[in-house]
């Protein structure tokens, strides 16, 4: 059965101080590893795909990164509207393209 | 290109009232989900379909029915709605392909069964 555990739960940063958002999966035959960003009240929006490790995809102030086990989403000198939850999810091989979502980083950026 | 849309945005049940939450995409996507979203919790699915016609029972299935009569419609029904069903209800869809599909999600059905 496909995992995945994100860390922390919350998340509060000063404008531009840098961090880190976990992402620790388990699944069988890594088909893609993914990143939505979801504001209050609206849907999830895609931001990045990753398939294999050593992978690193960048946007603005978001750089994702994969290893085995685990996704990292760095956001560095964040910006209040960069305030949002993180989702991640994961789809695997031997779970017919089903996406399995960890519960998400609330992240909240004061000026 | 509106996407994925779900229809009603807001509803409020009495316990044992029936009711359908409509998703609608314009992208001739071959796969639909729904997922329910609990505070605190990530997207669980509830059921899912792989084309018109066909459905399949996800993580989080009892209480709920779907249907998928027209390829770009997918529809979640309560037969009898519990306290326990009150969530968020996100629809998404994806095309059919061989690597990782990314999903488009609606905006979100709230229902809050009293």
């Amino acid at each position: 059965e496909d995992q995945v555990t994100q860390s922390p739960e919350a998340l509060r940063l000063q404008e531009g101080e840098s961090s880190s958002l976990n992402c620790s999966y388990t699944v069988s035959g890594l088909r893609g590893l993914f990143w939505y960003r979801q504001d209050p009240g609206k849907g999830p929006e895609f931001l990045f795909t990753l398939y294999s490790a050593g992978e690193e995809k960048e946007k603005e102030r978001l750089k994702a990164t994969l290893t085995k086990k685990e996704s990292f989403l760095h956001i560095t000198a964040p910006k209040p509207e960069d305030s949002a939850t993180y989702l991640c999810a994961v789809q695997g091989a031997t779970n017919a393209g089903k996406s399995t979502f960890g519960d998400g980083t609330t992240l909240t950026v004061k000026p | 290109n509106a996407g994925v849309t779900q229809t009603p945005k807001f509803r409020v049940l009495k316990t044992g009232q029936s009711m359908t939450l409509l998703c609608a995409q314009d992208m001739n996507h071959e796969y639909m989900y729904w997922y329910r979203q609990d505070p605190g919790m990530g997207l669980r699915l509830i059921h899912y379909s792989v084309g018109e016609g066909t459905t399949a029972k996800g993580e989080v299935p009892d209480g709920y029915n779907v249907s998928r009569l027209k390829k770009q419609n997918f529809l979640l029904g309560l037969e009898s709605a519990a306290p326990s069903q009150t969530s968020v209800y996100f629809c998404a869809s994806h095309d059919a392909g061989s690597g990782a599909n990314v999903l488009t999600f609606g905006a979100g059905s709230r229902l809050t069964v009293l």
